[in-house]
């Protein structure tokens, strides 16, 4: 399929563990986007990739969460020492890039994280 | 900063009866506004957008207007069905290369038939 692809689909782990997360964009995608999706919080908006550089790194929680994208596709987003409140759905989006008003960030499935 | 705001659910329906999901926004500038939608086990769908002021986005049935003088961009559709339930989010984009998308946090509809 052509699509936005996330490993794994589910991930269970125990309080202090490092999990990572991965995304495979659409090919010829250059902007990636990762976010998460928990109760009560809704959507919210942790990183955005331009190309392998991530201009715009606001969002991320803490300094336990970090990701890098290699080779202008894959992108992985590590979360260190977890901690219960990182149970979560972690969605990863792209965009073929530019500013067009026609841009639309295409979402993959997720990773459903659970954190004992 | 910008934020979108959705009226609380969840909400549910019989079939064939009329929708509307609020939706306001605070944001500088003239962003793009999105509706998203997330069926049972499934990810992420763009249902529909409108990028400027009066336009009206619309999809499978649904419209949304762009509301400047009152930053909203409610959901409606005349008749749902029950392949409507869903989770619906609304959503905000500023006009800048490659920015984030602000969400809502998501209304559950449940269409009984």
């Amino acid at each position: 399929g052509a699509g936005v692809s996330q490993s794994p689909s589910n991930k269970v782990t125990e309080k202090g563990k490092d999990v990572e997360l991965r995304c495979d964009p659409i090919s010829g995608h250059t902007a990636l986007y990762w976010y998460r999706q928990s109760l009560g919080q809704g959507l919210e908006f942790l990183i955005y990739f331009q190309g392998n550089s991530a201009p715009d790194k606001s969002g991320l929680p803490s300094d336990r969460f970090s990701a890098e994208r290699t080779g202008g596709s894959v992108s992985t987003l590590t979360i260190q020492r977890t901690q219960q409140e990182d149970s979560a759905v972690y969605l990863c989006a792209s965009e073929l890039g530019g500013q067009g008003l026609l841009r639309e960030q295409f979402f993959g499935p997720g990773t459903r994280l659970t954190v004992l | 900063g910008n934020s979108v705001t959705q009226m609380e659910g969840p909400v549910t329906l019989s079939e064939e009866a009329f929708l509307t999901i609020n939706c306001t926004y605070t944001a500088t500038g003239y962003p793009s506004l999105f509706w998203y939608v997330q069926y049972p086990g499934e990810g992420l769908q763009l249902l529909l957008k409108a990028t400027k002021a009066d336009d009206k986005g619309s999809n499978k049935g649904f419209e949304a207007t762009y509301r400047k003088e009152t930053t909203s961009f409610h959901l409606e559709k005349g008749s749902v069905q029950v392949s409507d339930s869903a989770v619906y989010f609304c959503a905000l984009r500023d006009t800048g290369a490659n920015s984030k998308l602000t969400f809502g946090k998501g209304i559950t509809l449940s269409v009984r038939p």
